[in-house]
């Protein structure tokens, strides 16, 4: 069983500081790894993707990922009270059938 | 672009009744899925295609069917509605060769 870790949180950080969000995951095989922001009664929404080992940087995000740890994390700078969201991790599965799979996700909270 | 698009967004089933939950995505995505999502359970895949007329059962099939009859549209059918399907439905796709998916607003659903 393919398996993506998250800590379920909830995290809480102060606005303008940097929210660090972590994930492991079990297949080596595993290339593509993403993040999705998710709000409150709303769907998914892709902020991020990563497929080489080092870092990822688009505006405040940043996503780190290491194959040989099996370790994938987003960093998020200057955090504002709008990043408060679920943030789910995804990696694909080895096999070339395109699916993913998904952590149960780490709930944020950016406190004014 | 109108992207993923679900209907209905909500719906209130009895016991034994069926329904149809319609995706439609205008992106021209080979790649099509279906989730429900509980609350603290993560995404969980019931179906996907990789095209028209090819489907295939993800982690948590039982109780519902799909078809796949053209490129645009994924309908996941559920024939004896139960309690334990009381969830929220998220229908994504993906392009081919792609693993990033995009997701639809999604259909709150509960089995009474």
């Amino acid at each position: 069983q393919k398996e993506v870790e998250q800590n379920s949180g909830p995290l809480s950080v102060p606005e303008g500081a940097i929210a660090s969000l972590n994930c492991t995951y079990s297949d080596r095989g595993s290339q593509s790894f993403f993040w999705y922001r998710q709000y409150s009664g709303k769907s998914p929404e892709l902020i991020m993707s990563i497929y080489s080992n080092g870092d990822k940087e688009d505006g405040r995000f940043t996503a780190q990922l290491n194959k040989a740890s099996q370790y994938v994390s987003l960093l998020i700078r200057d955090s504002q009270p709008s990043d408060s969201a679920t943030y789910l991790c995804a990696v694909n599965t080895q096999g070339g059938s395109e699916k993913l799979v998904f952590g149960k996700g780490t709930k944020l909270t950016v406190n004014p | 672009n109108a992207g993923v698009t679900q209907t209905p967004k909500f719906r209130i089933l009895k016991i034994g009744q069926s329904m149809t939950l319609q995706c439609t995505q205008d992106m021209n995505h080979n790649y099509m899925y279906w989730y429900r999502q509980d609350p603290g359970m993560g995404l969980k895949l019931i179906y996907y295609s990789v095209g028209a007329g090819i489907t295939d059962k993800g982690e948590v099939p039982n109780g519902y069917n799909v078809s796949r009859s053209t490129t645009e549209d994924f309908p996941l059918r559920l024939e004896l509605a139960a309690p334990s399907q009381t969830s929220v439905y998220f229908c994504a796709s993906s392009p081919q060769g792609h693993y990033e998916q995009y997701f639809g607003p999604g259909t709150r659903l509960t089995v009474t």
